[in-house]
Order: structure tokens, then C-alpha cells, then sequence
């Protein structure tokens, strides 16, 4: 699986918008890109995967670059709740494993 | 909503012991998953299994065993629960789909003492 890359930690005003990125430069064309967040002493939550199109659902929106080597996770009105760690991951189609790196802690600040 | 849950939020158990965890699905995925999750070592698959009694080992299976003989449950088997299987398990599924995210349990907190 392709290696992504994280800022380690990010603040964000409640009720802005908050915006994650990742670098996955070496990924490759069968590779999706997910988002898991994980709050602490809790399972990671799935959030939100796409291949290459932009995807949204009721969490957030994804934006994946043209060319696929970064991408964006946007929560468009972060609350207290966000806080969390969000992992960024790349996973080759089919494959029945997941690799979590260290991710990105988003502090959520009244 | 997909739920996964395990049966234990925590458990202490001593040196020797054999422990068994348990992963029930309730959304009919065919697979499913066990991690171990360590400060500094991020998740570790240790197990998964794509079908009723199919398994597969992952990357840390040793000292550890599986079974699913029901499709929706998935055990987690230490044989001789040792300290340094302390850690925070997690349980997950996934369906079939060549894309279908994976779906986690709130997981164990097991401690060997």
C-alpha cells in the first residue's frame, strides 16, 4: 500500500471549516484513498473513501487532486465533537487489510 | 448503521490464561478482521477471515488463534495469554465489495497481569 503523509496535529476554530491534508504521492491507479477518525478509547470510525472523482456524504467531503497525489478532507462545520484522530489511508482495491499510520490529532477549540 | 460489537470493553487477565474475545456483526459481512492497536505501533492485523470457518493470518498472528463458525461472530483466541499481549484489540467488518470500507468495534481493553 501506498505511504501517506500527515501533518501530526492541526487546530481548528468551532464552527469553521476544517481541512486535513495528506500526501499519498507514490499511490497507484487501483488504489482508494479512505479517512477513519478515531476519538480516544474508541474503535476508528470510517468516515468517508473515494477513487478519484470528489466524494461527499452527511460527514464530510473528500477532495482528491487531479493527479491523485494528495488529497483533502473537509469537515464543513467542525464542532467540539471532531476532535479526534484522523487517519488517511490508501488501500489497493480488494485487499482485506487496512494500514494506519500515525495521522493527524484536530484539536476542535471553543 | 453498521454495528460491531465486542463483547468486552475491558478485560484483566493473568499470565497463563487463555482468553477468549468475541466480534459480533450484525450487517451480514463476509469478512472480518481483528487488530491489535499499540501506543507508537498504530494497528496491526493479527487475523482475518472471509467466510465462515476460512481464516487468514495477518501480520502478527503468533500466540494468537481464530474461529468463526457463525458468519456474523469472530473469536479471538489467546492460548497463553502472555504481558506483552496487553494492548487494545479491535474487531472490524467489511462486506464483499471490492471497496467496502472496514467498520470497527469500540474494542477490548485486555490487560495480562
Amino acid at each position: 500500500d501506498a505511504k501517506t503523509t500527515q501533518p501530526t496535529s492541526m487546530d481548528c476554530a468551532e464552527g469553521r471549516a476544517a481541512n486535513l491534508p495528506c500526501n499519498h504521492s507514490t499511490i497507484s491507479g487501483n488504489e482508494y484513498v479512505y479517512w477513519y477518525r478515531q476519538i480516544h478509547s474508541q474503535g476508528p470510525q470510517y468516515i468517508i473513501h473515494g477513487l478519484k472523482n470528489n466524494e461527499t456524504n452527511e460527514m464530510a467531503s473528500l477532495i482528491i487532486t487531479e493527479d491523485r497525489k494528495s488529497s483533502t478532507l473537509i469537515l464543513p462545520h467542525a464542532t467540539l465533537r471532531d476532535t479526534a484522530v484522523y487517519y488517511c489511508i490508501v488501500r489497493v482495491t480488494g485487499a482485506n487489510n487496512l494500514f494506519f499510520g500515525t495521522g493527524t490529532r484536530l484539536t476542535v477549540i471553543p | 448503521d453498521v454495528k460491531v460489537t465486542q463483547s468486552s470493553r475491558y478485560l484483566v487477565k493473568r499470565t497463563g490464561e487463555k482468553v477468549f474475545l468475541e466480534c459480533v456483526q450484525d450487517m451480514d459481512h463476509e469478512n472480518m478482521f481483528w487488530y491489535r492497536q499499540d501506543p507508537g505501533l498504530g494497528l496491526r492485523l493479527i487475523y482475518f477471515s472471509y467466510d465462515v470457518k476460512m481464516k487468514e493470518k495477518g501480520d502478527i498472528p503468533e500466540g494468537y488463534s481464530v474461529s468463526r463458525e457463525k458468519k456474523e461472530r469472530f473469536s479471538l483466541i489467546l492460548e497463553s495469554a502472555s504481558t506483552n499481549q496487553t494492548s487494545m484489540y479491535l474487531c472490524a467488518s467489511s462486506s464483499g465489495q471490492v471497496d467496502s470500507p472496514l467498520h470497527f468495534g469500540n474494542g477490548t481493553r485486555l490487560t495480562v497481569t
